[in-house]
């Protein structure tokens, strides 16, 4: 069965360091995300890529953030100089149609465990 | 900002039982309600997307309906067994664009 999937699944880093977090959506999906959850709180969402581009951001992408996808299979999210709030799961997930999230489900990977010190 | 909130946050669930819980979301300005299932060192897996008020769906023994009018959706699981034990978020879309917004999540313990 096709899925996501992340790399890696942890990942230490000092703060002020930039990170990179990859990730392999389902090969046929038009539509890629990434979300995140700060341990004891939601899942809340960063941003989706679509067509190339990003197409919404939430306020938490800010300039330390950006995404893109290199070689039309990777998706990565970047983060260019890592703060201790920056400690979370991120998940990348994909969706597959071009009505996306209101006809189908979101298919996620397992997520990357960023833990910053 | 939008609020999507469940409850319980946790139970416990001695196997063979039934349960349910709930999901609240804004009533306005609905697309869509998903469910997920989130198993520990798992991806979130789907259950549903939902669209319509007074949509019922089923998968096995978990359920689930919608009532756009008042914002909420209620999870059932019949018959608990211990592998349903999970933590199953909702999120809901709406009209500000194609993301979800997600409740903090049931974390449900079924105990043998």
């Amino acid at each position: 069965e096709p899925e996501v999937t992340q790399t890696p699944s942890h990942q230490v880093t000092q703060m002020g360091q930039e990170v990179i977090l990859r990730c392999v959506p389902i090969s046929n999906h038009l539509y890629f995300y990434w979300y995140r959850q700060i341990l004891g709180q939601k899942v809340e969402f960063l941003v989706s890529f679509y067509n190339n581009e990003i197409s919404e951001k939430s306020e938490i992408f800010d300039d330390q953030f950006s995404v893109e996808r290199p070689d039309g299979s990777n998706f990565t999210l970047k983060i260019r100089s890592t703060k201790l709030e920056d400690s979370a799961m991120y998940f990348c997930a994909s969706t597959s149609t071009g009505g996306g999230l209101m006809n189908t489900e979101a298919f996620f990977g397992q997520g990357t465990r960023l833990t910053v010190v | 900002i939008l609020n999507v909130e469940q409850s319980p946050q946790s139970l416990h669930v001695q196997e063979g039982d039934s349960t349910n819980f709930t999901c609240s979301f804004p009533s306005s300005n609905f697309y869509a309600l998903h469910w997920y299932r989130w198993e520990t060192a798992k991806s979130p897996e789907a259950l549903f997307v939902m669209t319509l008020n007074g949509d019922e769906k089923k998968k096995g023994r978990i359920s689930a309906t919608l009532n756009t009018k008042e914002g909420y959706s209620y999870l059932y699981i019949k018959g608990s067994q211990p592998e349903d034990s999970a933590t199953y978020l909702c999120a809901f879309m709406g009209a500000a664009g194609n993301k979800l917004t997600f409740g903090g999540g049931t974390r449900v313990l079924v105990k043998p």
